[in-house]
């Protein structure tokens, strides 16, 4: 079945402790991208990636980390979190890059105490 | 900058009603068009899209939207709502800038 799958799914942890969220998509897609969905503020892009070894930021990538040394991972690293990363997270990956139609992964809900 | 303005932000329909969301965005370029729904407690799945053509695009359970250039719109409409059709639908234009977002809530 094609997906795009996260772990965690839920995640509490405490500030400056290290996490990594991972995403791994089986359709050999080009593009992932990494978002947290907050209320009131829709999706917002955290960093993307057109292919292995390529990635850019997107519109909130404070904080944040991430790497793409093959096609189907794309991890989110959070160094050191705060309780202001406390969010849903969602990965997501398509075919032709940004322009494109985006599968999503099911979520990480991650709160930073 | 691109930017995409949704104008409702929590919208109460009766089943049966017609719904029609609003969708605006801000770009100079080239527009790819979405609309994504996340039903309580799912993750986003496309909706219908819009590249070129045909500005009226019909997407998946009886969904539908208008691209109009002139208006730099792209709105949502269904003729009539059902319980189902509960969840949060998002616009998104060339699939990086995501809208805030709707909530629709359809009463049985």
């Amino acid at each position: 079945e094609a997906q795009v799958t996260q772990n965690p799914r839920y995640l509490i942890t405490v500030t400056g402790k290290k996490l990594t969220v991972t995403c791994s998509q089986n359709m050999n897609h080009e593009y992932m991208s990494w978002y947290r969905q907050d209320p009131g503020l829709g999706l917002r892009q955290i960093y993307y990636s057109m292919n292995v070894e390529v990635t850019d930021k997107g519109d909130v990538p404070e904080g944040y980390k991430v790497s793409r040394k093959e096609k189907r991972n794309f991890p989110l690293i959070l160094e050191s979190p705060s309780p202001n990363q406390t969010s849903l997270y969602f990965c997501a990956s398509s075919d032709r890059g940004f322009v494109d139609t985006q599968y999503f992964g099911p979520g990480t809900r991650l709160t930073v105490l | 900058a691109q930017s995409v303005s949704q104008h409702n932000h929590h919208v109460i329909l009766s089943e049966a009603a017609s719904l029609e969301l609003g969708c605006n965005y801000s770009y100079g370029g080239t527009v790819n068009l979405f609309w994504y729904v996340q039903y309580p407690g799912q993750h986003l799945q496309l909706l219908l899209k819009y590249f070129s053509g045909d500005p009226l695009v019909k997407g998946i359970k009886g969904f539908e939207a208008e691209f109009i250039k002139s208006k730099f719109s792209f709105n949502l409409r269904k003729p009539s709502v059902q319980w189902s059709d509960t969840a949060e639908y998002f616009c998104a234009v060339n699939a990086g800038r995501f809208g805030a977002g709707t909530r629709l809530t359809v009463k049985p």
